[in-house]
């Protein structure tokens, strides 16, 4: 089955700390794999996804197939990436499966 | 570029009526568009994948006859919530992929629906 698994509801932490927001997935082929965030009162807007490999506001997200794993990162977070944050999937379609999302909360 | 509009982005409705939801593409061609639910603090459940032209794809659970979608254009999507009930009040997100573009979606700013 398909499923996206984000353990941790919120995340708090101290500007300028570093961030890791967990993911995990389950999935029998190679799927592709995404960051959506959403900010205060915004819609959902992709962060991030895997084959890019690109580093998005400071975030970067590295796919291990072997733990099946896809977490963001930042090494100093700032108070503007306040948000929600959804590891998404993709496989043989274009359909999204999302996971419950992350809150982070930067403090000053 | 790749904005999506949904009207309204809120409505009340009296339990037994119909409301129609609208997602607009607009600057680009939308091929697929795909209605979401999310309930409060909760995840985007997919509720269909709509191709223009043709018939929705509904996901296990969501019911075709209550929940219908007409994706009669490249830059239209409807979703009808029909006979609504209190337990349909939710947010409803519509998100698009244009052509050319592999497996991006881009987000509406979601309809937040209240049946009384």
């Amino acid at each position: 089955a398909q499923r996206v698994t984000q353990p941790e509801k919120l995340l708090s932490v101290f500007k300028g700390a570093p961030v890791e927001l967990k993911c995990n997935y389950s999935y029998s082929g190679s799927p592709e794999l995404f960051w959506y965030v959403q900010y205060s009162r915004q819609r959902l807007q992709l962060l991030l996804r895997h084959i890019s490999r690109e580093s998005i506001k400071g975030f970067t997200a590295d796919l291990n197939k072997g733990e099946t794993s896809f977490h963001l990162k930042k090494p100093f977070a700032q108070e503007e990436d306040s948000a929600m944050y959804y590891c998404a999937l993709s496989g043989s379609s274009d359909k999204l499966i999302f996971g419950t999302g992350t809150r982070l909360q930067v403090f000053p | 570029g790749a904005v999506v509009s949904q009207h309204p982005s809120w409505v009340i409705c009296k339990s037994g009526t119909s409301v129609k939801i609208e997602c607009r593409s607009l600057d680009f061609q939308a091929t697929t568009m795909f209605w979401y639910r999310q309930f409060p603090k909760q995840s985007l459940m997919l509720m269909a994948t709509s191709n223009e032209g043709s018939k929705a794809t509904y996901e296990q659970g969501v019911e075709k006859d209550k929940f219908l979608i007409n994706h009669a254009s490249l830059t239209l999507s409807t979703l009808t919530v029909t006979s609504a009930h209190p337990e349909d009040s939710s947010f409803y997100i519509c998100s698009a992929t244009g052509t050319g573009s592999t497996y991006e979606q881009y987000f509406g700013p979601g309809t937040r629906l209240t049946v009384t």
